[in-house]
């Protein structure tokens, strides 16, 4: 079984910080999404990386997918409370998108 | 051009009853997965489909479990005699195909056993 594992789970940060979410597995993906989920709503879609290595920029956030197709990570500058939510990985896995445990962020005023 | 719409957005059902969730693809989307969230959890996949056909049911439980997407209406998930461990959010996502998923998600359809 594929595992997309995340880190942190869980953080909490003031206004103005920084943050960096990983995204890791032992599996090559073809592409990984990162989607981003407020309670009560679907998961809504921020990016899609398809070549190792590749970098791309939304605003404040920069996402990055590894050489090996293997991990990524999501940076978020500044961030805002506008922010806070629930940070999905997903990778694709031949014929479906396996997702990630989950990052969970909080960001206070 | 709508999204991807589920309903109903909420269902109570009584154990031992049948819960029928709906989900309409983004306009021109031939695939269709879904997906099962608990509580503070991630997604598990349950289901991909296309028209007419079950392409990966890997993560549907073996028994009272069941997806169809006919060539016309919606793609539909039904459960049979539910019991309380059904109770969880399900989402429906849609895909216009390869060559890389790009996944769009409904809102959701929280089932509740009681």
């Amino acid at each position: 079984t594929q595992l997309l594992e995340q880190s942190p789970q869980f953080l909490s940060i003031q206004e103005g910080e920084n943050l960096t979410v990983y995204c890791n597995s032992s599996s090559v993906f073809s592409s990984l999404q990162w989607y981003r989920q407020e309670p009560g709503e679907g998961p809504v879609l921020l990016v899609t990386v398809v070549t190792g290595g590749e970098v791309k920029k939304l605003k404040r956030l920069t996402f990055q997918f590894g050489d090996a197709r293997k991990d990524s990570s999501l940076h978020i500058t500044a961030a805002q409370p506008g922010d806070t939510g629930l940070y999905l990985c997903a990778g694709d896995n031949t014929d479906k998108l396996i997702f990630g445990t989950g990052t969970r962020l909080q960001v206070f005023p | 051009n709508a999204g991807v719409m589920q309903n109903p957005r909420h269902l109570v059902r009584r154990r031992g009853q049948e819960a029928r969730l709906r989900c309409s693809p983004m306009k021109g989307h031939s695939h269709v997965y879904w997906y099962r969230q608990l509580p503070e959890e991630g997604l598990k996949f349950m289901v991909y489909l296309q028209k007419e056909n079950i392409i990966d049911e890997s993560g549907m439980p073996k028994e009272r479990f069941s997806a169809e997407f006919p060539k016309e209406g919606p793609s539909i998930l039904r459960i049979q005699q539910v019991v309380r461990g059904d109770s969880a959010a399900y989402f429906c996502a849609s895909s216009p195909g390869r060559p890389s998923i790009i996944a769009f998600f409904g809102q959701g359809t929280r089932l509740t056993v009681v």
